[in-house]
């Protein structure tokens, strides 16, 4: 069984620029959500993707999107970057909601430094 | 809104000593509660999850959690600690409202030191 898988391990990009981040599910998930982990700090919530739809957003910008591929794969895609904007990028997949009880496996993340 | 409260940002015990981790939840309705271990460089590995039923939890390396409702509290325990427990641990929060679409709250983490 393969895990969650994340590309690229680290990126760093200038003020301004956009960047994409990859996730491929675990085998047999078809729900992907993304997360933020500042330096020091919890993980936040961007969104959640189920059946190529958002399926639910925490309190990121628009410039923050995703897509969910057909194979449940997914992109974050980060716009118009700012310094605050570095941070650990993480990747949970999971099976279709269920009501909330459903177990997130997390990918190894995707280091972002913003200059 | 759900929130969870991680009391500690650091927290030292000696090998072989019991491990308490604290953490408090926030909720308007009966929740889901997870403790998540990272190790350095690392994603988050899940320790265990309480859902419904028995108040105890067990987990995996020897944890365990109990919910206590009254206390509005989730706190992880184990019973002797090991160097390898050394890590970043993250309590965390789903609605229980059903529908799934939300994701995970998470506290701000403890890091957990065996001193040797």
């Amino acid at each position: 069984e393969t895990g969650v898988t994340q590309s690229p391990t680290h990126l760093i990009k200038t003020r301004g620029q956009q960047v994409t981040l990859r996730c491929s599910s675990q085998s047999g998930h078809n729900t992907v959500s993304w997360y933020q982990q500042a330096l020091g700090q919890g993980p936040q919530f961007i969104f959640q993707y189920y059946r190529e739809e958002e399926n639910g957003r925490g309190n990121f910008p628009p410039r923050f999107s995703g897509l969910q591929f057909p194979n449940y794969s997914s992109e974050l895609n980060v716009n118009a970057l700012e310094l605050d904007d570095s941070a650990l990028y993480l990747c949970a997949s999971s099976l279709a909601p269920s009501g909330g009880a459903e177990t997130q496996y997390f990918g190894p993340g995707t280091r972002l430094l913003v200059l | 809104a759900q929130s969870v409260t991680q009391l500690g940002s650091h927290v030292s015990v000696s090998e072989g000593a019991l491990v308490l981790l604290r953490c408090n939840y926030s909720s308007s309705v009966p929740p889901y509660l997870f403790w998540y271990v990272q190790y350095p460089n690392q994603g988050l590995q899940l320790l265990l999850k309480y859902t419904t039923g028995a108040t105890l939890v067990k987990g995996i390396n020897g944890f365990e959690a109990e919910f206590k409702k009254s206390e509005t509290s989730f706190h992880l325990t184990k019973p002797s600690a090991h160097m390898s427990d050394a890590a970043e641990y993250f309590c965390a929060v789903k609605g229980g409202s059903g529908g799934g679409a939300d994701g995970l709250t998470f506290g701000k983490g403890t890091h957990l030191i065996i001193q040797p």
